[in-house]
């Protein structure tokens, strides 16, 4: 049974360019959080995805958006780059009947 | 405000011996916390967890302690091994059930494992 699965592990993108990172999650979790790890800090809470709609969100501005997807699928979507957006960003998923996340490797943007 | 905070960036100590690993929480209403560890090039792995209805936690060689008086937590590992060496966070979860809420973690401490 795969785990958290994202997409791609690496990449680099210019400022001012938008950016398209994908998440499968867990089998049969139907709840996606995305978090933003810069290096040397802990991960800081993007968004969360349930049922296709956005349920909570933490401090990212309106550049941040994302979308979940029939299949529990989600993408996060940064438009406008900024230098400080080059970060490891995670995406974690859960089940409803049991505690916790499952996260994945994590998507490293670099952004020049 | 909301916070999680680690007391020391960095741990060292010898192979076989016990590692204790400390953080400190600010929001008395918390009340599911969990340890991750994450090693270079992947994502954070759950260790774990513990209610604010229980005091201490034990799973394999690892024991999580929970002072609310104090809000603070520990991570226990005993018999450190090479293994072990990653960074470590603690996570409150808020906003929502155990598996709903967010994470909201500390900066991490790094445990280095000494042959």
């Amino acid at each position: 049974d795969a785990g958290v699965t994202q997409s791609p592990t690496h990449l680099i993108k210019t400022r001012g360019q938008q950016v398209t990172l994908r998440c499968s999650p867990k089998s049969g979790h139907d709840t996606v959080s995305w978090y933003q790890q810069a290096l040397g800090q802990g991960p800081q809470f993007i968004f969360q995805y349930y049922e296709e709609e956005e349920r909570q969100r933490g401090n990212f501005p309106d550049r941040f958006s994302g979308h979940q997807f029939p299949n529990y699928s989600s993408e996060l979507n940064v438009n406008a780059l900024l230098l400080g957006d080059s970060a490891l960003y995670l995406c974690a998923s859960s089940l409803p009947e049991a505690d916790g996340y499952t996260f994945g490797s994590g998507t490293r943007l670099t952004v020049v | 405000g909301e916070s999680v905070g680690l007391h020391l960036p960095t741990l060292s100590v010898q192979e076989g011996d016990n590692s204790i690993i400390n953080c400190a929480y600010s929001n008395s209403a918390s009340d599911y916390f969990i340890w991750y560890k994450q090693e270079s090039g992947k994502g954070p792995q759950f260790i774990i967890d513990i209610r604010s209805n229980m005091d201490k936690r034990q799973g394999q060689r690892v024991t999580v302690l929970l002072n609310k008086t104090v809000k603070h937590l520990s991570l226990q590992i005993a018999a450190t091994q090479p293994g072990d060496s990653a960074v470590y966070f603690c996570a409150e979860n808020q906003g929502g059930s155990s598996n709903t809420g967010k994470l909201i973690f500390g900066q991490g401490t790094t445990l280095q494992v000494k042959p």
